[in-house]
């Protein structure tokens, strides 16, 4: 079974202050893991994926296959980091996608 | 170019109502999706259609249909509208394959009340 799991409903940090958001995840083969961000009122889109090792916006975001875990980072939050986060998972080849509950990251200035 | 369209972006139906939500992408994608999003529960797969002319069941299937109209076009149909059915609807497309990772793209979304 493939399941993805953010244990965080809700998270508030100052502004300033590192943050990080938990994912993990379960799945039988070699998934594909991304993090998506829904700011208010907008659409989701894709903030990152495990492939391309990049940073956005200054989050990253490391694949642990020992611990399989996806967490997301940033030294320091931002007022406009305030948002909806989600991990996902997809399977290589597969075109199911599968979401984490989400966590709803709120920065205080 | 658009991306991912849905119409419409509201609509509040009274319970046994049916309305199609329209979805259309322009990136020539093969893969299209329907997720409903609910508080605490994230997003959730209803429907899926790899490639044009099929369609397959995702997590919450039941209560719903769907029509791959062409490549461009997926549509998700509330038959006979139910209370539970009130969420977010948000349409996505890809273009997945071997090798290739999985992006999806997308829309805006429909926020559907049943009364």
């Amino acid at each position: 079974a493939q399941r993805v799991t953010q244990p965080e409903k809700l998270l508030s940090v100052f502004k300033g202050a590192p943050v990080e958001l938990k994912c993990n995840y379960s799945y039988s083969g070699s998934p594909e893991l991304f993090w998506y961000v829904q700011y208010s009122r907008q659409r989701l889109q894709l903030l990152l994926r495990h492939i391309s090792r990049e940073s956005i916006k200054g989050f990253t975001a490391d694949l642990n296959k020992g611990e399989t875990s996806f967490h997301l980072k940033k030294p320091f939050a931002q007022e406009e980091d305030s948002a909806m986060y989600y991990c996902a998972l997809s399977g290589f080849t597969g075109n199911q996608f599968y979401f984490g509950t989400g966590t709803s990251l709120t920065v205080i200035p | 170019n658009a991306g991912v369209t849905q119409t419409p972006k509201f609509q509040v139906l009274k319970t046994g109502q049916s309305m199609t939500l329209q979805c259309a992408q322009d990136m020539n994608h093969n893969s299209m999706y329907w997720y409903r999003q609910d508080p605490g529960m994230g997003l959730r797969l209803i429907y899926y259609s790899a490639s044009e002319g099929t369609t397959d069941k995702g997590e919450v299937p039941n209560g719903y249909n769907v029509s791959r109209l062409n490549k461009r076009e997926f549509s998700l149909r509330l038959e006979s509208a139910a209370p539970s059915q009130t969420s977010v609807y948000f349409c996505a497309s890809s273009n997945p394959g071997q090798g290739t990772y999985n992006e999806q793209f997308f829309g805006p979304g429909t926020r559907l009340t049943v009364l």
